[in-house]
């Protein structure tokens, strides 16, 4: 079980907006920690996909945006297309274990 | 523009030691920490650690590793060679993974900015 804790799970339309969770704990998130998160596609290696929280590095698309609040942060994706179904996964430190951690995964698809 | 490729044995035998190399190609090793990931079968990311080229012990500089992993892994830096390497010692089934190696993100270190390809190593007999 992730100590970052994401939905199995998210699916929308294409043209949709869908949002994928993470949720923390006052050692990682809620600690002040940033929050990343990457695209894995089918047999690929993970992609940054939002650094700091909510910074997009050069090449990604602004249809992705990430936000924090408290012991969460969210990945949201707008105007979803087919080539954006994926494994999602947020990432950030945790300060009682000292590790660099991860989310469990959330695959999105794009129905 | 830099990239990464990881190397090693795609099969190891239980109680041996897993060795993989990373060769970073488009820039320096210099002044970056690099680090390991490993993702089994099926299953969501894994850090392992990381290392600073200088080296030295601490979350604020040189090696740092995972908890659940110190005691059977070993990081260090070939600058010569422009590579950094993983020895992951005692390796049973739940080894079996694929390996990444991945910059860590130059201004906070606390993210992966570029990756390898990966390499699948499974432990078996």
């Amino acid at each position: 079980q992730s100590v970052l804790t994401q939905p199995p799970s998210v699916s929308g339309a294409p043209g949709q907006r869908v949002t994928i969770s993470c949720t923390g704990s006052s050692s990682n998130i809620g600690a002040g920690y940033d929050v990343h998160w990457y695209q894995q596609l089918p047999g690929t290696a993970p992609k940054l996909l939002i650094y700091g929280n909510s910074n997009r590095p050069s090449g990604v698309p602004d249809r992705f945006s990430g936000s924090k609040s408290g012991t969460s942060a969210s990945l949201a994706i707008t105007g979803l297309q087919a080539e954006d179904e994926a494994d999602y996964y947020c990432q950030s430190y945790d300060n009682s274990l000292s590790v660099l951690i991860f989310g469990g995964g959330t695959k999105l698809t794009v129905l | 523009q830099v990239q990464l490729q990881e190397s090693g044995p795609g099969l190891v035998k239980p109680s041996e030691t897993l060795s993989l190399t990373c060769n970073v190609s488009g820039g320096s090793i210099s002044s970056y920490y690099w680090s390991w990931i490993r993702q089994p079968p099926g299953k969501g990311l894994e850090w392992i650690g990381y290392i600073y080229y200088s080296g030295s012990t601490d979350y604020s500089g040189g090696t740092n590793y995972n908890p659940s992993l110190k005691s059977r892994v070993t990081l260090s830096v070939d600058k010569s060679k422009n590579q950094f390497s993983l020895k992951l010692s005692s390796v049973t089934a739940a080894d079996t993974a694929v390996y990444y190696c991945a910059r860590n993100l130059p201004t906070t270190q606390d993210g992966f900015d570029i990756w390898g390809q990966g390499t699948m190593v499974t432990v078996s007999s």
